[in-house]
């Protein structure tokens, strides 16, 4: 599986949109990216796949650069419940398991 | 549906002592895993079953057992419980094919265990 790299922390003001970057320059052809997101040691939560396309759903939208070295995911309306540890992970489709890096903390302020 | 489970919520244990955690799953998903989550760390997976019968091991496997005798339930044993095993543990289980969806793994919600 590609490596990711995010930045470990982001804020964003409640109501603007957060954009959360992740870098996968290694990414093969047949790989995915995946976004997860942990509220407060709960389990993690799915949030949006891609391949290399753009991706939205009602959670939030995936914004996949074409060569597909990085991509970015948006939340629209950031809100306070919004604030978790969010994580960029890419995989083969069907793979065995997800590697979890150490993600992003986004806190979103009233 | 209630999704995937977990029990117990909490559990401290003594060095040596042994204990089963507790998963299952209702959506009748075929793909079952176990993570471990230690403090400001990633998950880290411990063992996976593809379906009934069928278990395969991941990152940490050392130190833990697994079984899957239905496709609801998921076990993980703890032979001889040692203080590097404290940690978060979440199961987790999603599809193997079919569907627009079929890669979302969904998690429990977690068992604390701590040991001295």
């Amino acid at each position: 599986d590609a490596k990711t790299t995010q930045p470990p922390s982001m804020d964003c003001a409640e109501g603007r949109a957060a954009n959360l970057p992740c870098n996968h320059s290694t990414i093969s052809g047949n790989e995915y990216v995946y976004w997860y997101r942990q509220i407060h040691s709960q389990g993690p939560q799915y949030i949006i796949h891609g391949l290399k396309n753009n991706e939205t759903n009602e959670m939030a939208s995936l914004i996949i650069t074409e060569d597909r070295k990085s991509s970015t995911l948006i939340l629209p309306h950031a809100t306070l419940r919004d604030t978790a540890v969010y994580y960029c992970i890419v995989r083969v489709q069907g793979a065995q398991k997800l590697v979890f890096g150490q993600g992003t903390r986004l806190t979103i302020n009233p | 549906n209630a999704g995937v489970t977990q029990t117990p919520k909490f559990q401290v244990l003594k060095t040596g002592q042994s204990m089963t955690l507790q998963c299952a799953q209702d959506m009748n998903h075929e793909y079952m895993s176990w993570y471990r989550q230690d403090p400001g760390m990633g998950l880290r997976l411990i063992h996976y079953s593809v379906g009934a019968g069928i278990t395969d091991q991941g990152e940490v496997p050392n130190g833990y057992n697994v079984s899957r005798s239905t496709t609801e339930d998921f076990p993980l044993r703890l032979l001889s419980a040692a203080p590097s095993q404290t940690s978060v543990y979440f199961c987790a289980s999603r599809r193997t094919s079919g569907g627009p969806f079929y890669n979302e793994q969904f998690f429990g919600p977690g068992t604390r265990l701590t040991v001295l």
